[in-house]
């Protein structure tokens, strides 16, 4: 079963310090994966797109990373701020036309 | 702007009744999609639409029921039959051949009683 999870559930850190949020997924016959942003009570915007076939990729303080033979991606946020406050979820599709979705970290900048 | 609108932002039912969200995008988008989101959960799919006129269910498809008679419109019923109704519901939309690259409307909060 293609399964994709998310850890921490939730994460608390002062502004300013770098931080990672992990995404693991069980079948790793990926198209591409995706980390996206959801505001409280809003939808989601796309962040950052992996290609199957890419180990990273970058917008401005985000940094996103690939390992398909371990089943891993890695979203690295520098120098935070508390703009930065939402959940974060990633997603996998494959090639049958679906989006597998993690359940998402929580993230709290503190001022 | 092109954009995914959804209305209402917060819908209250009773218990018993049949309700349609409504989801529209003047994205040009070929492809529709209905979610479900509760706490802690990922996002499930209820149903996706690739063409007007036809529809096939996601993984969570029983107690609802969808249209798609215009390109630019989705709108999804919750009937009486859902067993659990009350949730955070999310559209969005994609061109056929980049699905992935969904676009969501800012979603309703549905809360039956």
């Amino acid at each position: 079963k293609q399964e994709v999870t998310q850890i921490p559930a939730a994460l608390s850190v002062p502004e300013g310090e770098n931080l990672v949020l992990n995404c693991s997924f069980t079948d790793s016959a990926i198209y591409n994966l995706q980390w996206f942003r959801q505001d409280p009570g809003k939808g989601l915007t796309s962040l950052l797109l992996i290609q199957s076939s890419q180990r990273e990729q970058t917008s401005g303080r985000l940094n996103a990373s690939l390992d398909k033979s371990s089943g891993r991606s890695t979203l690295y946020i520098a120098a935070s701020q508390p703009g930065d406050s939402a959940t974060y979820l990633c997603a996998v599709s494959y090639s049958n036309y679906q989006l597998i979705w993690g359940a998402g970290t929580k993230l709290i900048i503190k001022p | 702007d092109g954009g995914i609108t959804q209305s209402p932002k917060y819908l209250f039912r009773k218990e018993g009744q049949n309700v349609t969200l409504s989801c529209e995008q003047n994205l040009n988008h070929d492809a529709m999609y209905w979610y479900r989101q509760d706490p802690g959960q990922g996002l499930r799919l209820i149903y996706y639409s690739q063409i007007v006129n036809d529809f096939q269910k996601g993984d969570i498809a029983e107690g609802y029921s969808v249209s798609r008679e215009k390109k630019e419109s989705f709108p999804l019923t919750v009937t009486s039959a859902q067993k659990n109704p009350t949730a955070f519901y999310l559209c969005a939309s994609s061109s056929m051949d980049r699905y992935y690259e969904q676009y969501f409307g800012p979603g309703t909060r549905l809360t039956v009683t």
